[in-house]
């Protein structure tokens, strides 16, 4: 079966250091999504991705964060100076076209800022 | 815009007895819904989804989850606990319009099972 993979598993960062969250979604899908969540809370959507643009986005989504396809199979989250209100497990996505199709999650990053 | 209201953040059980975690959705167009599990320090994984096929759902370890849109509800069943269920329960919902499937989670129900 398909899956999103992500990496790396868990990330250790000082505060203040830029980090890259690295995602590979299903191979055929177009849209594309990050979601954050904080430890003992619940998952939040962070940004939606489709046609190399952001499509939607919350309000947790400032101007530290980016997202990126590089190529052709990678979707990436920055975060470019990391607070410790970033460690967070963060959750990549992604779904197709095709009608009665759900999103498919990855594992998760789980970000540690120290 | 879409919600999931999860009635309980912790429910207790014997091993052996019934498990029902509630869920009720808002939508304003037909919802896909999700219940998806959490074990301590892991990833989410999909237990079960409604995409508007049949109303009564089955999915992994033995849960199922019934969809009732004159209650709008999607409660999470599972008939006799085993220890190994403990884990954090999810509902979700998201929009049932083609490829975009932005999700809303629930804010979850630990469940506990008492041996």
């Amino acid at each position: 079966e398909p899956e999103v993979t992500q990496t790396p598993s868990h990330q250790v960062t000082q505060m203040g250091q830029e980090v890259i969250l690295r995602c590979v979604p299903i191979s055929n899908h177009l849209y594309f999504y990050w979601y954050r969540q904080i430890l003992g809370q619940k998952v939040e959507f962070l940004v939606s991705f489709y046609n190399n643009e952001i499509s939607e986005k919350s309000e947790i989504f400032d101007d530290q964060f980016s997202v990126e396809r590089p190529d052709g199979s990678n979707f990436t989250l920055k975060i470019r100076s990391t607070k410790l209100e970033d460690s967070a497990m963060y959750f990549c996505a992604s779904s197709g076209e095709v009608l009665n199709t759900e999103a498919f999650f990855g594992q998760g990053t789980r970000l540690t800022v120290v | 815009a879409q919600s999931v209201t999860q009635l309980g953040s912790h429910v207790s059980v014997s091993e052996g007895a019934l498990v029902l975690l509630r869920c009720n959705y808002s939508s304003s167009v037909p919802p896909y819904l999700f219940w998806y599990v959490q074990y301590p320090n892991q990833g989410l994984q999909l237990l079960l989804k409604y995409t508007s096929a049949a109303t009564l759902v089955k999915g992994i370890n033995g849960f199922e989850a019934e969809f009732k849109k004159s209650e709008t509800s999607f409660h999470l069943t599972k008939p006799s606990a085993h220890m190994s269920d403990a884990a954090e329960y999810f509902c979700a919902v998201s929009k049932n319009s083609g490829g975009y499937q932005k999700v809303t989670f629930g804010t979850g129900t630990k469940l506990q099972v008492i041996p």
